[in-house]
C-alpha cells in the first residue's frame, strides 16, 4: 500500500491566490522529504528538500519565497504556492525515503500520487 | 552538470515479449540507481534499485543491469503485460547526496495486444 499520502489530488485556484499542498508519511517518520514538479510529458524536477525542524533547501532557480515549505513534524511537510500564476500550473509530487527495515540512509524514495494544480 | 538521460522516448512491444528500456548517466560519482514506473496522473512507483557495487539485480519479472564502464543502465521486463504500459524513469544519486535523486527524461512503454 501507499506509504506517502498527498492532498489534495487536484486543485484549481485563481491567479494571485495561494495554495497549500500536504504530504504525509504513513506509519513512518520522515526527517527529510522531497518536492518535485512535473510538466506534461516531462521528467520530474527537484524543487526543494524539506527538512524536519529546519529550513528547506531549494534547488537553483526555485524561488523560496514563492514556494514555501514547512516540515513541522516527522510525518508532515507542506508546500504552499504563493501568489499563484498560470505558469505555476503543474503536477507537484512529494516523496520520502522509506525502508521496511527502518533505516532510510540508502533507501529509495517513495512518492505520493501528486497534486495537479491549475491556476486560472 | 549532471544529467541522466534515456535513449528512446517511446518503446512499443507486443504482449508477451520482453522489454528493454535503456538509460545513460553522465556522472561517475553516481552510486545508486532506481527505476520508477509512472502511470498517467499518478506518482512514480518504485520498481527496482541497484547500487554501484553491483552489475545486475533481479526482481519479479524485472532485471536491472548496470554497466559502469559506459555509464549505462537498463531495465528488462520479462513477458510484458498490458499493465506494464506506463512511463519509465531511471534516477540516480550522487555519492554523499543523501536521498536526493535526479531523474532521466522518461520512456513511454506501450504494450500492443
Amino acid at each position: 500500500g501507499a506509504v506517502v499520502s498527498q492532498h489534495p489530488s487536484r486543485v484549481i485556484c485563481k491567479s494571485g491566490t495561494s495554495v497549500k499542498i500536504e504530504c504525509r508519511s504513513l506509519d513512518f517518520q520522515a526527517t527529510t522529504m522531497f518536492w518535485y514538479r512535473q510538466f506534461p510529458k516531462q521528467s520530474l524536477m527537484l524543487m526543494a528538500t524539506s527538512n524536519e525542524g529546519s529550513k528547506a533547501t531549494y534547488e537553483q532557480g526555485v524561488e523560496k519565497d514563492k514556494f514555501l515549505i514547512n516540515h513541522a513534524s516527522l510525518t508532515l511537510s507542506t508546500l504552499t504556492v504563493t501568489s499563484a500564476h498560470p505558469e505555476d500550473s503543474s503536477f507537484y509530487i512529494c516523496s520520502a525515503p522509506f525502508s521496511a527495515g527502518g533505516t532510510t540512509r540508502n533507501s529509495p524514495l517513495h512518492f505520493g500520487n501528486g497534486t495537479r494544480l491549475t491556476v486560472t | 552538470g549532471e544529467s541522466v538521460g534515456l535513449h528512446l522516448p517511446t518503446l512499443s512491444v507486443q504482449e508477451g515479449d520482453n522489454s528493454i528500456i535503456n538509460c545513460a548517466y553522465s556522472n561517475s560519482a553516481s552510486d545508486y540507481f532506481i527505476w520508477y514506473k509512472q502511470e498517467s496522473g499518478k506518482g512514480p512507483q518504485f520498481i527496482i534499485d541497484i547500487r554501484s557495487n553491483m552489475d545486475k539485480r533481479q526482481g519479479q519479472r524485472v532485471t536491472v543491469l548496470l554497466n559502469k564502464t559506459v555509464k549505462h543502465l537498463s531495465l528488462q521486463i520479462a513477458a510484458t503485460q498490458p499493465g506494464d504500459s506506463a512511463v519509465y524513469f531511471c534516477a540516480d544519486r550522487l555519492t554523499g547526496g543523501g536521498n536526493k535523486l535526479t531523474f532521466g527524461t522518461g520512456t513511454q512503454l506501450k504494450v500492443e495486444l
